[in-house]
């Protein structure tokens, strides 16, 4: 089946580790993004990319990292630096270059640090 | 910046009566999505509005572009208890080419 897929659904972290989500689709897509999603505040772009071995950030990039190294892949690494990294993490991909087609959604991370 | 605002920000109906939610850009779109986020779930795509005054239909569901393309809503008839959710628009304002979303409508229905 095509689609895109996070792992892992939950996740639990201490509070100063640092902690990589990952996510893979095999859409054959060339944009991926990454979204954070709290209570209220609908969806926030953390990073994107649209092509493989380039990325931009977006609009809270601070904290966070990632890498494109593979078309089908892209990390989401949240560092000691995030200073409120519980939230529930969307990764999505899109055909084409542009970002403002039909965007597909994978499950989601729910990232608890204690 | 570059905002889109989405009304009301819940909703309670009964089933069987309609819904909608608007959303009001403070800039020009060159197009705008609509999702729905199911509870517990991740956003799901329904549709994507190009043109001016452009209004499109799924089954219940009515979709409007307005002619300033500044405007948009999502019209549900006669809701049922599948229809709860949080819909959310996303408007492309095409001079960064990312889109903006608004903060969703959670949608409540009772049997």
């Amino acid at each position: 089946d095509g689609g895109i897929t996070q792992s892992p659904k939950y996740l639990f972290r201490k509070e100063g580790q640092n902690v990589t989500l990952s996510c893979e689709q095999n859409l054959n897509h060339d944009a991926m993004y990454w979204y954070r999603q709290d209570p209220g505040q609908g969806l926030r772009l953390i990073y994107y990319s649209q092509i493989v071995n380039d990325f931009q950030k977006g609009d809270i990039a601070e904290g966070y990292s990632v890498s494109r190294e593979k078309k089908e892949s892209f990390p989401l690494t949240v560092t000691s630096a995030q200073k409120n990294p519980t939230a529930f993490y969307l990764c999505a991909s899109g055909t084409g270059f542009a970002m403002n087609t039909e965007a597909f959604f994978g499950q989601g991370t729910r990232l608890t640090v204690v | 910046g570059q905002q889109v605002m989405q009304i009301p920000q819940y909703q309670h109906v009964q089933e069987g009566e309609d819904f909608t939610t608007y959303c009001n850009s403070s800039t020009t779109l060159s197009n705008i999505q609509w999702y729905k986020q199911r509870p517990g779930g991740h956003p799901v795509f329904l549709i994507q509005l190009v043109k001016s005054g452009e209004v499109k239909k799924q089954k219940r569901l009515t979709f409007q572009f307005g002619e300033a393309k500044k405007n948009s809503s999502l019209h549900i008839t006669a809701t049922q208890t599948t229809d709860v959710g949080t819909y959310f628009c996303a408007g492309d304002a095409g001079n960064n080419r990312k889109l903006i979303w608004g903060l969703g409508t959670s949608l409540a229905v009772n049997p």
